[in-house]
C-alpha cells in the first residue's frame, strides 16, 4: 500500500473486554514497530518484529499485552482485559529492514470507559 | 536509562520568522542518534531531521536545522521562515546505536502555533 495502514481509527471498549488493533505494514517491510502514545506525551516503544518474530518485546507493560505477526505483514496488538489506564492511542510503524527510515501510521486511539 | 526532556510544552511564532524548541537527554552512551518528529493532528509521525553523535557537523534540512551540543547533551531545532503548515506537535527523539533502528525513546513533546 501507499503507507501504514491501521485499523480501526479509533476504537471505544467498557473495561475489562478484549481488544485488538491492526497494522498493515508498507508492502515489502520486514520490521515493524507498535508504540502507545498517552494524552499530553510522548509515543513509549512497545515491541519490535522482524519478520514474524518479535525482536525485542522489552516495552510490553504487562501480561495482559500481546502481539502478533504470523506471516510477517500484518501484524495485530491485542489487549486483554482492558483497563482505563490503556487508554491511548496505539502507533505503528514499518521499516525495509531494521536499519531503514520507520513510516509511522495514523494510529488507533483507544478509548477504555 | 535514556531519558530526554523538552521543557517547552509550548511555543508560538509568527509566520515568516524563526523559532527555537528545546530539548536535552541524559545517556552514559558515546554513540547514538537524535530526532525530531513532527506530529500534525492526523497523528502521523514524521521525520523532520537526524543528527548521528559522531558528527560534529549540525545536520540541515531545508528550513530545519539543529544544534547539537554533545557535552552539554543538548539537541535543539530551528525552524526558520515559520509556515502555516508548520504547526504541530514536535518530538524530539533518542535512539541507542546499540539499540534496533525504530527503538526511540520520545520527550514530553512541544506544540507550535504558527501565527499568520
Amino acid at each position: 500500500g501507499a503507507g501504514v495502514s491501521q485499523t480501526p481509527s479509533n476504537k471505544v471498549t467498557e473495561k475489562g473486554k478484549y481488544v485488538e488493533l491492526r497494522c498493515d505494514p508498507i508492502s515489502g517491510h520486514t520490521a515493524l514497530y507498535w508504540y502507545r502514545q498517552s494524552l499530553g506525551q510522548g509515543p513509549e516503544f512497545l515491541i519490535y518484529f522482524q519478520g514474524t518474530g518479535a525482536a525485542d518485546d522489552s516495552g510490553l507493560p504487562n501480561d495482559r499485552f500481546f502481539a502478533v505477526r504470523p506471516e510477517g505483514s500484518v501484524s495485530t496488538l491485542k489487549i486483554q482485559r482492558t483497563e482505563r489506564g490503556d487508554s491511548a492511542v496505539y502507533l505503528c510503524a514499518s521499516s525495509l529492514d531494521g536499519t531503514a527510515p520507520l513510516h509511522f501510521g495514523n494510529g488507533t486511539r483507544l478509548t477504555v470507559t | 536509562a535514556q531519558t530526554v526532556t523538552q521543557s517547552q510544552p509550548e511555543m508560538s511564532v509568527q509566520e515568516a520568522e524563526t523559532v527555537t524548541l528545546s530539548c536535552t537527554y541524559d545517556t552514559s552512551e558515546s554513540d547514538y542518534y537524535l530526532f525530531w518528529y513532527k506530529q500534525p493532528p492526523s497523528r502521523q509521525m514524521i521525520l523532520v531531521i537526524r543528527q548521528e553523535a559522531y558528527k560534529q557537523q549540525n545536520a540541515t534540512e531545508n528550513r530545519f536545522s539543529v544544534n547539537f551540543q554533545k557535552a552539554a547533551k543538548s539537541f535543539s531545532l530551528k525552524i526558520s521562515d515559520s509556515q502555516l503548515g508548520d504547526a504541530a506537535m514536535y518530538f524530539c527523539a533518542y535512539r541507542s546505536a546499540m539499540a534496533s533502528y525504530g527503538k526511540l525513546t520520545f520527550g514530553q513533546g512541544t506544540i507550535l502555533t504558527v501565527h499568520p
